[in-house]
């Protein structure tokens, strides 16, 4: 299958700072990004869908301000936690789609950790 | 919005025993996608189911749509330790753009 990289894989900061995670699609156009989060022992929530070009459109409940996501590319998506809080701790995975394929590819994940 | 739930959440079988996991969608799919998560992973696409009540397989594992499209099974015979994970289930959503609404998940443990 296709290859998504994510990066960094984990990270740790202090409260109040931003961190930006990026996504990369490395041997296909990913049409569509999706962002998720999952906490411990829970299920991937999708934060938001992003098409090449153009605003993301986030999930209820997602704070767009707080939760920057740009996909400048047909393989590159950014994900910005904005001013970050110690409940903004969890696992960030981001996928791409393209209407070629069936299926999702994930990237191996972010884990965000806020002091 | 559009809900997907499996059941059970947790289970736990010997090595040899079969598992299955059962997923149900609050409204109507077009299709049905499988992943595996091992522990610390991230989600690999197994499968994707289209027809009302196709049956797919792969080896050991056995999937099933159903007749109404709006659930799913996952069954495994004869679990091995490499079966380790949590499996979800996920229904596409059209809202513009196709997004996928993942299950709740079920957590394999298989004791060798």
């Amino acid at each position: 299958g296709a290859v998504v990289s994510q990066h960094p894989s984990w990270v740790i900061c202090k409260s109040g700072t931003s961190v930006k995670i990026e996504c990369r699609s490395l041997d296909f156009q990913a049409t569509t990004m999706f962002w998720y989060r999952q906490f411990p022992k829970q299920s991937l929530m999708l934060m938001a869908t992003s098409n090449e070009g153009s605003k993301a459109t986030y999930e209820q409940g997602v704070e767009k301000d707080k939760f920057l996501i740009n996909h400048a590319s047909l393989t590159l998506s950014t994900l910005t936690v904005t001013s970050a809080h110690p409940e903004d701790s969890s696992f960030y995975i981001c996928s791409g789609g393209a209407f070629s394929y069936n299926e999702q590819f994930f990237g191996p994940g972010t884990r965000l950790t806020v002091l | 919005g559009q809900q997907v739930m499996q059941i059970p959440q947790y289970q736990h079988v010997q090595e040899g025993e079969d598992f299955t996991t059962y997923c149900n969608s609050s409204t109507t799919l077009s299709n049905i996608q499988w992943y595996k998560q091992r522990p610390g992973g991230h989600p690999v696409f197994l499968i994707q189911l289209v027809k009302s009540g196709e049956v797919k397989k792969q080896k050991r594992l056995t999937f099933q749509f159903g007749e109404a499209k709006k659930n799913s099974s996952l069954h495994i015979t004869a679990t091995q330790t490499t079966d380790v994970g949590t499996y979800f289930c996920a229904g596409p959503e059209w809202m513009g753009t196709y997004k996928y609404i993942f299950g709740t998940g079920t957590r394999l443990k298989v004791l060798a």
